[in-house]
């Protein structure tokens, strides 16, 4: 059964980057046709997309985070990551990793304070 | 503005069927068709449905989707307390280089 699950820091300083791994079991990230993504949730808000990786290793972004935001693979890991520069707090959510998405890792809760 | 727009709630009764629709534009739901996710309080989203009825396995046979030109609708019968919820639906939108999702519709079963 693929799992995901995310990593990182639960608490970032503005201006900082913040960094997310997504680590997958179950099923190679650069096999097949998939999409890798990451989405977030504001606390008591709906859903954002963040941008995806395919198993080819192109990239996507959403227009109103491409600027801060880069997503990897590394397939020797099976792990996909997000950065986001420059944070404020309107970064502060719960992020999600997906493999888009039909399989999603818990969410990892992140402040910016 | 562009997006997917979802009413915010709605309430049925407990065994009612209830319809929540998704309306976006030609170059998203009219296009590319829409996906259908259920989040309950404190979880991650769930997978409902992909490019408009395409049902994964597990999925109750109680929920149904379709899509008429750029509106997605989903349709659960015979309500549980279980089917209480959020639910999103979110599109591809080729003209926009985006994945965007509807605000949610939360679903009270009354």
């Amino acid at each position: 059964q693929l799992q995901l699950q995310e990593s990182g820091p639960g608490l970032v300083k503005p201006s900082e980057t913040l960094s997310l791994t997504c680590t997958v079991s179950g099923a190679s990230i650069s096999r097949g046709s998939y999409y890798w993504g990451w989405v977030r949730q504001p606390p008591g808000n709906g859903l954002e997309w963040i941008g995806s990786v395919f198993s080819g290793g192109n990239t996507y972004y959403s227009p109103s985070l491409k600027s801060r935001a880069t997503i990897s693979a590394d397939a020797s890991k099976n792990q996909f990551s997000l950065t986001l520069s420059s944070v404020t707090a309107a970064d502060t959510a719960v992020y999600y990793c997906s493999r888009v998405f039909d399989f999603w890792g818990p969410g990892t809760f992140v402040t910016v304070s | 503005q562009a997006g997917l727009a979802q009413p915010p709630s709605v309430s049925k009764g407990l065994g009612q069927t209830a319809t929540l629709t998704c309306t976006g534009n030609n170059n998203n739901v009219g296009n590319s068709g829409a996906d259908w996710l259920q989040q309950r309080q404190g979880h991650p989203p769930k997978l409902l449905f992909y490019r408009d009825n395409n049902r994964p396995s597990g999925i109750s046979e109680r929920l149904s989707a379709s899509r008429s030109g750029n509106t997605a609708s989903l349709t659960i019968t015979e309500l549980q307390p279980e089917d209480e919820a959020d639910y999103y639906c979110s599109a591809w939108d080729g003209s926009l280089r985006d994945q965007l999702f509807g605000g949610g519709t939360k679903l009270t079963v009354l």
